[in-house]
């Protein structure tokens, strides 16, 4: 079966340098949820997506800012990078309505910023 | 708003003995849902089982189960007959009404000794 595609896996960046993160959810599914995961830390929720539109946003910074696109492919855009920043970002998508709550984890993208 | 704690930070299990991970939760929502997420160290986000909070049975998937009860607010992971590939993080975590985010637990850390 399909599974949640992000991309890339490894990024490395500089302090100052943008970064741009994809997801490709599971056909079908109509939304997309980002979250990061700082060292040692639990995720924590960023930002949502239901049918193209933003549903919903947690603790982003004005720094990022993310889009969901005809395709339902989802990117996260991340300016100004900071040391900060450096954690593991998960997608995760969802079928609204269907019976389960489940949402399907991406492998996610590991961002190191130096 | 949801809350979940997981309260064992670390557990150091020997092989093929059965261990309990705590976790309970704090929420409004009338209709809920608790999710059971491992994290090996590769960094994945891996699904391992989901209780409703309606479901009249506690939830199973192979080896793992979940001593869900209600009253107590608690939904504790239980994974039988540990073997050595269990070692990871493990997170609770349930969906927020509305657009079903997730709110995770600190997660605990499992380590099976051979």
């Amino acid at each position: 079966a399909a599974g949640v595609i992000q991309s890339p896996r490894h990024l490395i960046k500089e302090k100052r340098e943008t970064a741009t993160l994809k997801c490709y959810p599971i056909p079908r599914h109509d939304t997309v949820y980002w979250y990061q995961q700082g060292p040692g830390q639990d995720p924590q929720f960023l930002i949502s997506f239901y049918e193209k539109m933003q549903s919903d946003k947690g603790s982003i910074p004005d720094r990022f800012s993310a889009q969901q696109f005809s395709d339902y492919h989802s990117e996260l855009n991340m300016s100004s990078l900071e040391l900060g920043d450096s954690a593991l970002y998960f997608c995760a998508s969802r079928l609204t309505g269907a019976f389960t709550y489940e949402q399907y984890f991406g492998p996610g993208t590991r961002l190191t910023v130096t | 708003a949801q809350k979940i704690t997981q309260t064992q930070p670390g557990m150091f299990v020997q092989e093929k003995e059965a261990v309990t991970l705590d976790c309970t939760y704090d929420t409004s929502d009338p209709s809920y849902g608790l999710f059971w997420y491992k994290q090996p160290s590769s960094g994945e986000m891996i699904f391992l089982i989901y209780q409703g909070s309606y479901d009249q049975q506690n939830a199973t998937e192979g080896r793992y189960s979940l001593n869900f009860q209600k009253a107590r607010k608690s939904a504790n992971l239980v994974i039988s007959a540990s073997q050595l590939g269990d070692s990871a993080m493990y997170f609770c975590a349930t969906p927020n009404f509305g657009n079903e985010k997730l709110t995770f637990g600190t997660g605990t850390r499992l380590t099976i000794i051979p």
